[in-house]
């Protein structure tokens, strides 16, 4: 069965260091989507991405944070310096865009990063 | 905005039992509801989802869930768990349209203990 595929599993930064955090969907799928858990909360939405462009995020994913898809696999999320409280697990999830990329689509989650910023 | 609350932080029940997973969701519109259930080390596995018409979902691995619109619920059950079904499971809401996104947001997640 296919599935989203998530790497590093686990990734140790300093504070202020950039980070990329790489996700390979499944290969049909035209919605691509990442998640955060903080340790102890609740999973929280990010971004959705489609068509190559940010189809829509949340307050969270501010100026530090970028998508991308620079190849017709993957599919990244980027911090571009990290603070102490990015530490989390970070999900990427994706779905087929049958329904025009809305909840309808079932959304196949990742393993996940688990980002720890010292 | 929408909101998911899940009231049980842990559940314990020994093999055998039958298991309900309580949910309660916020939202002005016909919700769209999911529980997906993450084993350690694994991605959130999507168990069922309701969109809309019969209120008694199923779903994998022996599962259902029932959505009450009157008690804006969709609890989680089945009636025999397996020592299999330690977890954690997460209740999430779907959106779309313009108001309100694309976009799951999730409960707190239940962390599912068996004993044997």
């Amino acid at each position: 069965e296919p599935e989203v595929t998530q790497t590093p599993s686990h990734q140790v930064t300093q504070m202020g260091q950039e980070v990329i955090l790489r996700c390979v969907p499944i290969s049909n799928h035209l919605y691509f989507y990442w998640y955060r858990q903080i340790l102890g909360q609740k999973v929280e939405f990010l971004v959705s991405f489609y068509n190559n462009e940010i189809s829509e995020k949340s307050e969270i994913f501010d100026d530090q944070f970028s998508v991308e898809r620079p190849d017709g696999s993957n599919f990244t999320l980027k911090i571009r310096s990290t603070k102490l409280e990015d530490s989390a697990m970070y999900f990427c999830a994706s779905s087929e865009g049958t329904s025009g990329g809305y909840f309808t689509d079932t959304q196949y989650f990742g393993p996940g990063t688990r980002l720890t910023v010292l | 905005a929408q909101s998911v609350t899940q009231p049980d932080i842990h559940i314990t029940v020994s093999e055998g039992a039958s298991l309900e997973l309580r949910c309660n969701y916020s939202y002005g519109a016909t919700p769209y509801l999911f529980w997906y259930v993450q084993s350690p080390g694994q991605g959130l596995q999507l168990l069922l989802k309701y969109f809309s018409g019969d209120t008694l979902v199923q779903g994998i691995k022996g599962f259902e869930a029932e959505f009450q619109r009157s008690q804006s619920s969709f609890n989680l059950r089945k009636p025999s768990v397996h020592w299999s079904d330690a977890a954690e499971y997460f209740c999430a809401v779907g959106s779309g349209g313009e108001e309100y996104g694309n976009k799951l947001v999730f409960g707190a997640g239940t962390i599912l203990r068996v004993k044997s």
